[in-house]
């Protein structure tokens, strides 16, 4: 079974602090993607990786930064978190097969509250 | 612009009572369709994916089919541990990125 875990389940931070999120997966996997999920707008692509040390923005990177050091670790950054920031964050991974259409495996999340 | 809709929002019903849940989508040609189970405070669960038009797909109670417009997840005789939020996401032929529905929240009652 693919495995995605994340380091904190649920995480409360104070505005302008720096946070770290991490995620693992045992499978593998190329691609490794953040998403933030807010009620009644589904999930949004903050960034995404296909290699070591690669990266792509999403449809909103703004105030997020991304490191892939190593094939099965893919964290997020909030350089200066803000109360808009305030979401589930959600990992995932997929295996790459060129032209073909993979699924994504999700971690269970990360609830962080900024106050 | 590329595009996922599913209705309804939400969507209560008798254990028994079999239903619909719909994705409608407007994508620049249609490389995937993936439907995903997700539980509260959870990620969400991976359960089928569907290439072209009159493709149907089953699991359990489950089962998923394909027009050239839209998915349908229907769900046969529902239990109580049917209910979740079922997530529709979307690849088009431009890239790899998922478009992703808002979801529909099904709620079974004994």
């Amino acid at each position: 079974d693919v495995k995605v875990t994340q380091s904190s389940r649920y995480l409360v931070k104070r505005t302008g602090e720096k946070v770290f999120l991490e995620c693992v997966q045992d499978m593998d996997h190329e691609n490794m993607f953040w998403y933030r999920q807010d009620p009644g707008l589904g999930l949004r692509l903050i960034y995404f990786s296909y290699d070591v040390k690669m990266k792509e923005k999403g449809d909103i990177p703004e105030g997020y930064s991304v490191s892939r050091e190593k094939k099965e670790r893919f964290s997020l950054i909030l350089e200066s978190a803000s109360t808009n920031q305030t979401s589930m964050y959600l990992c995932a991974s997929s295996s790459y097969t060129r032209g073909a259409t993979v699924e994504q495996y999700f971690g269970p999340g990360t609830r962080l509250t900024v106050t | 612009e590329d595009q996922v809709t599913q209705s309804p929002e939400a969507l209560r019903l008798q254990e028994g009572e079999s239903s619909s849940l719909n994705c409608s989508y407007t994508v620049s040609g249609l490389r995937g369709l993936f439907w995903y189970r997700q539980d509260p405070g959870k990620g969400p669960e991976f359960l089928f994916t569907l290439y072209s038009a009159g493709e149907e797909k089953e699991k359990e109670r489950l089962k998923a089919t394909l027009t050239k417009k839209e998915s349908f997840l229907h769900i046969t005789a529902p239990k109580p541990e049917d209910s979740a939020t079922y997530l529709c996401a979307v690849q088009a032929n431009s890239n790899y990125q998922l478009i992703w529905g808002a979801g529909t929240k099904l709620i079974i009652k004994p």
